[in-house]
């Protein structure tokens, strides 16, 4: 039933260590996006796909990359990870139409030590 | 630029009460609103969608109201349960940068007391 996973729920890494989140659906949907979220906070959209057109938030930095190797998976890639880079992370889904429901995975806990 | 804000950030209830949370948001050309309910270091759940043309919706317990014009809406929840607490989010869907977006507010973060 399961229609946005995200994997691993929990990554620890160490302070500029490469890591990558993974994100998959089977919904079929046109979109998918990336968002960081830290503690009380809202979630922060870093970028999207629509299909495989990439767009990038103008204050995401450097540090973050994203592919999509297909309709159903989506990577975020933090090339050097720094303490303020520990967050929750989601993953989210939408056909791309006007007025339809954004879907979110469960997330992936980042700690970096 | 479109901001988001819910009142209260925190809210603390007896079992039993029912209770709402506030949303506002500075810009109306927004096509659909959601709440979503966010647990202790898990992802978001869809509670209930809201179309722009729409002023309410309900689901169970949980009613939501839109007020486009005024940039408002309102989760009515009756009958609050210990299993309610959660922080309860609100975003609002629009058009930016050549894309549709959500804008999020931070929440309100509800504990009900049993």
């Amino acid at each position: 039933d399961a229609m946005v996973i995200q994997n691993p729920r929990y990554q620890v890494t160490q302070f500029g260590k490469p890591v990558t989140l993974s994100c998959s659906q089977t919904l079929n949907h046109n979109v998918m996006y990336w968002y960081q979220q830290k503690s009380s906070q809202a979630p922060k959209l870093l970028f999207h796909y629509y299909d495989k057109d990439f767009n990038n938030e103008a204050d995401t930095p450097d540090n973050f990359q994203s592919r999509r190797p297909n309709t159903s998976f989506c990577f975020l890639d933090i090339r050097s990870p720094g303490l303020g880079d520990a967050a929750m992370y989601l993953c989210a889904t939408d056909d791309g139409q006007t007025h339809n429901e954004q879907f979110f995975g469960p997330g992936t806990r980042l700690t970096v030590l | 630029k479109q901001e988001v804000t819910q009142i209260p950030a925190a809210l603390s209830v007896p079992e039993g009460e029912n209770l709402v949370l506030n949303c506002s948001f500075t810009d109306s050309a927004i096509y659909n609103l959601q709440w979503f309910r966010q647990d202790p270091g898990k992802g978001l759940t869809s509670l209930l969608l809201i179309q722009s043309s729409q002023r309410e919706q309900t689901s169970g317990r949980l009613n939501a109201s839109l007020d486009k014009s005024s940039g408002r809406s309102t989760l009515y929840i009756a009958a609050s349960q210990p299993g309610d607490s959660a922080t309860y989010l609100c975003a609002v869907r629009l058009w930016m940068d050549s894309s549709y977006k959500l804008i999020f507010g931070s929440g309100t973060r509800l504990l009900v007391r049993p």
